[in-house]
């Protein structure tokens, strides 16, 4: 069974602009969640997906959206990027909210922003 | 406001040595607690996951414990080898499966 997967693994943007990040779940799975982790840092989550709607939100500015696709891959994007946003960004998934004692939340590999 | 608290921040000790990490949590009402592996660069990988019942549970090497009444989790790490050279992070889940709390997690470093 393959894992989650993330795309791109690596990513080079320039302040202001616009970026666009891919999770595809493992297959089943109805649940993705989107942390952001600097050096230093632990996880901060930015939002919980549970069949197309948004669950739950993280305390992080509008510029940070996203979304969750019928077939449970998901999308998030940042707008009007900042030297700030430079992080790894995770994307998890599960069977169920994956609070719920019985769901166990699988990471992908990150994806590596860095903002210059 | 819930919080999951890890000591300590880092931690170094020998190749074959055994060491303890320690999780203290808020979170209320509570329903699991688990224990993730980070490497570095990676994504965390799952350990162990207790339900507010189970006291303790292993995983090869690793040995979770819980004790539900005062809040506290501690993971053992049994006869250290330098692959076990990464962040542990404990996560709290509440009753009723709402959002994950995250602790900040322990950097351990296994020296030869």
């Amino acid at each position: 069974k393959a894992g989650v997967t993330q795309t791109p693994r690596y990513l080079i943007k320039t302040r202001g602009q616009q970026v666009t990040l891919s999770c595809s779940p493992i297959s089943g799975h109805r649940s993705v969640s989107w942390y952001q982790q600097t050096p230093g840092q632990g996880l901060q989550f930015l939002f919980e997906y549970f069949s197309e709607t948004q669950r739950n939100k993280g305390n992080f500015p509008g510029r940070f959206s996203g979304r969750q696709f019928s077939n449970s891959r998901s999308e998030m994007n940042v707008s009007t990027l900042e030297l700030g946003d430079s992080a790894l960004y995770l994307c998890a998934s599960s069977l169920e909210r994956p609070g719920r004692a019985g769901s166990e939340q699988y990471f992908g590999p990150g994806t590596r922003l860095t903002v210059t | 406001k819930n919080q999951v608290e890890q000591s300590p921040q880092s931690l170094i000790i020998l190749e074959g040595k055994n060491c303890t990490l320690q999780c203290n949590y808020t979170v209320s009402p509570f329903s699991n607690l688990r224990w993730y592996k980070q490497d570095t660069g990676r994504g965390p990988v799952s350990l162990t996951i207790m339900t507010f019942s189970e006291n303790t549970k292993s995983n090869g090497r690793y040995t979770a414990t819980l004790d539900a009444d005062t809040k506290q989790s501690s993971l053992h790490i049994t006869a250290s080898q330098l692959s076990d050279s990464a962040s542990y992070i404990c996560v709290v889940g509440p009753w009723g499966g709402d959002k994950l709390t995250f602790g900040t997690g322990t950097r351990l470093a296994v020296r030869p």
